[in-house]
């Protein structure tokens, strides 16, 4: 199984709402990250998370808090949001390299919440 | 700096009509080249692995090939639901985590 799956599918909030992402998978993979997805553009990477711990910020405004609560759920907190952050946010997971396996890292993603700011 | 350049853009293909689709890069130690498929509004499916020059996969109509400088989407006697974005991504090591680095892809349509 290579699923990953999220929550909500759509969102529209207003610029003064707080909501929150889910992202969930069961493939014990111990990598997990956040991407934003504009139209006609590819994933632009986030936030990662490596055994559960915040690896990788990249510079991503303060208004989106990631949290890591397990090694299988990763949220995205949402909170004063502007209309140019809408956009497609995508979660993905994957392995993390080991000395038997230090090739496998592909990512798996999930179908995305499509988010709309007004 | 570890960078991806797809070519073409778009591409539009008649159903049956072969064709490729380029992914070039630069990466100091290749761990390992990826390609994805994206459909409008969903998330990338992952498709291939590559890891070294040489390296050959195959799925249904699709094939995957990698060299040193560039990696090839071979597509055989497409149908209209192969139309989608291809993506092509490289592994990177930064900041001691792994991370993706995409090319733009490549819009296919092929029409019936």
């Amino acid at each position: 199984d290579t699923e990953v799956t999220q929550t909500p599918k759509h969102l529209v909030m207003g610029m003064t709402n707080k909501k929150s992402l889910k992202c969930e998978q069961h493939m014990g993979h111990r990598a997990m990250y956040w991407y934003k997805q504009k139209a006609k553009k590819p994933p632009e990477l986030m936030f990662v998370y490596s055994y559960e711990k915040l690896s990788i910020n990249e510079s991503v405004p303060s208004r989106f808090s990631p949290e890591c609560p397990n090694s299988s759920l990763l949220n995205l907190h949402l909170h004063a949001l502007q209309p140019e952050d809408s956009a497609l946010y995508l979660c993905a997971s994957s392995q993390e390299p080991s000395g038997s396996r230090p090739n496998r890292y592909e990512q798996y993603f999930g179908p995305g919440t499509r988010l709309t700011v007004t | 700096e570890d960078q991806v350049t797809q070519s073409p853009e778009a591409l539009r293909l008649q159903e049956g009509e072969s064709s490729s689709l380029n992914c070039s890069y630069t990466v100091s130690g290749l761990r390992g080249l990826f390609w994805y498929r994206q459909d409008p509004g969903k998330g990338p499916e992952f498709l291939f692995t590559l890891y070294s020059a040489g390296e050959e996969k195959e799925k249904e109509r699709l094939k995957a090939t990698l060299t040193k400088k560039e990696s090839f989407l071979h597509i055989t006697a497409p149908k209209p639901e192969d139309s989608a974005t291809y993506l092509c991504a490289v592994q990177a090591r930064i900041q001691g985590a792994q991370k993706l680095v995409f090319g733009q892809g490549t819009r296919l349509t092929i029409n019936p």
